[in-house]
């Protein structure tokens, strides 16, 4: 069975610039979760996503916005671009919301803000 | 907001010897305790995972204790292998996300 999938792998962007990044969750799962990682640290969540209705927020600023699809896909998006927002960005799945349930994680998109 | 310390942030041990990460969290509610395993150019990998009403849970050479009265969690590898080489993450749930640990790199000598 496939894992979760992530696209593009690696993006390169300029400052102002904005970006969608892609997440296919794993086949049944109906919650996708998004997170961004810098080089060194643990992940910190960005967004939670179960039945196309935001289900959690983290800390982070309303340039980045999410939406899940009816097939539970999700898309995360990025406007106005900064040095910054240079990280991978993960995308996670699970079977659904709640505070027990296994999350498992893609591979990422590596996005470089140039 | 949770708060989740992870200690050491380096280690090496040699092939054959046990490997033990502890992670301390600061809110009392946390009830689930994932760890991940992370290998370069990868996505984070679910190892193993104990929920609050458990306090050991075993697979194979990998076990994770967790304390809910002192709020510390610990991973244990024994008999370590090379491709035990990679980042850990310790991560708990609270309120509506996981906050994760800032990792361990363990380094397996052959």
């Amino acid at each position: 069975d496939a894992g979760v999938t992530q696209s593009p792998t690696h993006l390169i962007k300029t400052r102002g610039q904005h970006v969608t990044l892609r997440c296919s969750p794993i086949s049944g799962h109906k919650s996708v979760s998004w997170y961004q990682q810098v080089l060194g640290q643990g992940p910190q969540f960005i967004f939670q996503y179960y039945e196309k209705e935001e289900r959690g927020r983290g800390n982070f600023p309303d340039r980045f916005s999410a939406r899940q699809f009816p097939n539970y896909s999700s898309e995360l998006n990025v406007n106005a671009l900064l040095l910054g927002d240079s990280a991978l960005y993960l995308c996670a799945s699970s079977l659904m919301s709640g505070d027990n349930q296994p999350q498992h994680f893609g591979d990422g998109t590596r996005l470089s803000i140039l | 907001g949770e708060n989740v310390e992870q200690h050491p942030s380096t280690l090496s041990v040699q092939e054959g010897d046990s490997a033990v990460i502890k992670c301390t969290y600061s809110d009392s509610a946390s009830n689930y305790f994932p760890w991940y395993k992370q290998e370069l150019g990868k996505g984070p990998q679910l190892i193993i995972d104990i929920r609050s009403n458990v306090g050991e849970k075993k697979d194979q050479r990998i076990a994770v204790t967790l304390n809910k009265t002192a709020k510390h969690f610990s991973l244990h590898i024994t008999e370590t292998q090379p491709e035990d080489s990679a980042v850990y993450f310790c991560a708990a749930f609270f309120g509506n996300q996981f906050y994760f640990g800032t990792g361990t790199s363990l380094t397996v000598i052959p």
